[in-house]
């Protein structure tokens, strides 16, 4: 039981590059999130997908997408990134869409824009 | 809106001593608490929550939390500080936003020293 798993762990792009986050888990849960850290601001939701089939915006969707594949899989897209997009982005997982249900998350990925 | 204000970026103890994280939040409706905890280099993994009944919840590592109503908070103690303990918590608060979705809302973190 691996939980959520991420990949990678760590990157580095030139701006206007492309790249695409990858997250599984194996909870069998239905609700997945995309979160990213950034020194002094918390966590800060990107994009969520309640349920299988539906993805929504969080509170910094700009310059992102999404695709929840089926219902292990959950990747963000950053078309052309900024040094702006600079941070640590993580994935989390619950069994439904907030509420009580704890999140679970992965081990994050190290993003570096130049 | 809900929000949550955690006081002190960072919080340093000595070992042994008594560890106390303040979180204070808002929130338009009885809320659901949660403290998490980031250990370097870690994702967040979940300390203890309130959803509902008493008030005084207890977590893992000899943590706990009581929610305070008429304060509005839900300040994280240990009685006695372990190296093991350095880190960065969390306090989030979660409420019903429309469409269905419960949004949860992370506060900036606390770091916490444990000094020998």
């Amino acid at each position: 039981n691996a939980g959520v798993t991420q990949t990678p762990k760590f990157q580095v792009l030139k701006t206007g590059q492309s790249m695409t986050l990858q997250c599984a888990q194996d909870m069998n849960h239905n609700s997945m999130y995309w979160y990213r850290q950034d020194p002094g601001m918390g966590l800060r939701l990107i994009y969520y997908s309640a349920s299988e089939g539906t993805t929504d915006k969080g509170e910094v969707p700009n310059g992102y997408n999404v695709s929840r594949l089926n219902k292990r899989e959950f990747s963000l897209r950053l078309e052309s990134a900024a040094p702006s997009q600079t941070s640590v982005y993580f994935c989390a997982s619950s069994h439904t869409a907030g509420g009580p249900d704890t999140q679970y998350f992965g081990p994050g990925t190290r993003l570096t824009v130049l | 809106a809900q929000s949550v204000t955690q006081l002190g970026s960072h919080v340093s103890v000595s070992e042994g001593a008594l560890v106390l994280l303040r979180c204070n939040y808002s929130s338009s409706v009885p809320p659901y608490l949660f403290w998490y905890v980031q250990y370097p280099n870690q994702g967040l993994q979940l300390l203890l929550k309130y959803t509902t009944g008493a008030t005084l919840v207890k977590g893992i590592n000899g943590f706990e939390a009581e929610f305070k109503k008429s304060e509005t908070s839900f300040h994280l103690t240990k009685p006695s500080a372990h190296m093991s303990d350095a880190a960065e918590y969390f306090c989030a608060v979660s409420d019903w936003e429309s469409g269905g979705y419960q949004k949860v809302t992370f506060g900036t973190g606390t770091k916490l020293q444990v000094i020998p």
